[in-house]
């Protein structure tokens, strides 16, 4: 199975500062990696796919980079509404998994 | 655009097995593009993938509950199904039903979610 190890656990920002979570996968997943919101209470929300893919309707100050087994997501000016917990997702082969979280506040 | 609706019972008993439904609606389920997957998450902790179904009938199950868990469709009614047998404290979670994408590898629609309880 493949493992994915996110980092930082939580993160506390300033409005208008630039955000990276980092996601590491246990062996190469080329680009098969997704990234998702989830705001307190409500159903997590696709932001990026294919490591880089921007989805439909998310906000261009979202990004994310990387390929094999490194990879990252930008917020890169936070805003308040950013305040959520993120996930990171293996999509190379079943078992699917998903990294464990990293939660993103305001300062 | 598909839209999933999730259903059953909101309180199961220790050993007990916890069934719910999925209904789809919005498109058809014969997609070759689609798996249909549940996920769960308990109080307060991260996303759990539970198994996957495609329209032919391959399922893929987490290991660490394939021995409990079955996963079916019916396509004559728009719905498939979880089946987790032998439930225990472990189990209590947010159920969610979700498409996963083969093409964009990501989950996406997902159900509303569904709270399970475990207790006698």
């Amino acid at each position: 199975d493949i493992q994915m190890t996110q980092s930082p656990s939580s993160v506390s920002a300033s409005v208008g500062d630039r955000v990276t979570i980092n996601c590491r996968a246990s062996q190469g997943i080329s680009s098969r990696l997704a990234w998702y919101q989830q705001k307190p209470g409500m159903v997590p929300k696709v932001l990026i796919y294919a490591a880089s893919s921007l989805q439909s309707g998310v906000p261009p100050r979202f990004s994310g980079s990387g390929s094999g087994t490194d990879f990252s997501l930008t917020i890169s000016s936070l805003q308040p509404e950013d305040c959520a917990t993120y996930y990171c997702q293996q999509a190379s082969s079943f078992p699917l998994t998903f990294g464990g979280g990293t939660k993103v506040e305001i300062k | 655009q598909l839209q999933l609706q999730e259903s059953g019972p909101g309180l199961v008993k220790p050993s007990e097995t916890l069934s719910l439904t999925c209904t789809v609606s919005g498109g058809s389920m014969s997609s070759s593009t689609y798996y249909w997957t549940w996920i769960r998450q308990p109080p307060g902790k991260g996303l759990e993938w539970i198994g996957s179904l495609y329209y032919s009938g391959t399922t893929y199950y987490n290991p660490s509950l394939k021995s409990r868990v079955t996963i079916s469709v019916d396509t004559s009614k728009n719905l498939f199904s979880l089946r987790l047998g032998s439930v225990t404290a472990a189990d209590p979670a947010v159920y969610y039903c979700v498409i996963y994408n083969t093409l964009s590898g990501c989950f996406d629609p997902w159900g509303q979610g569904t709270l399970v309880t475990v207790s006698s």
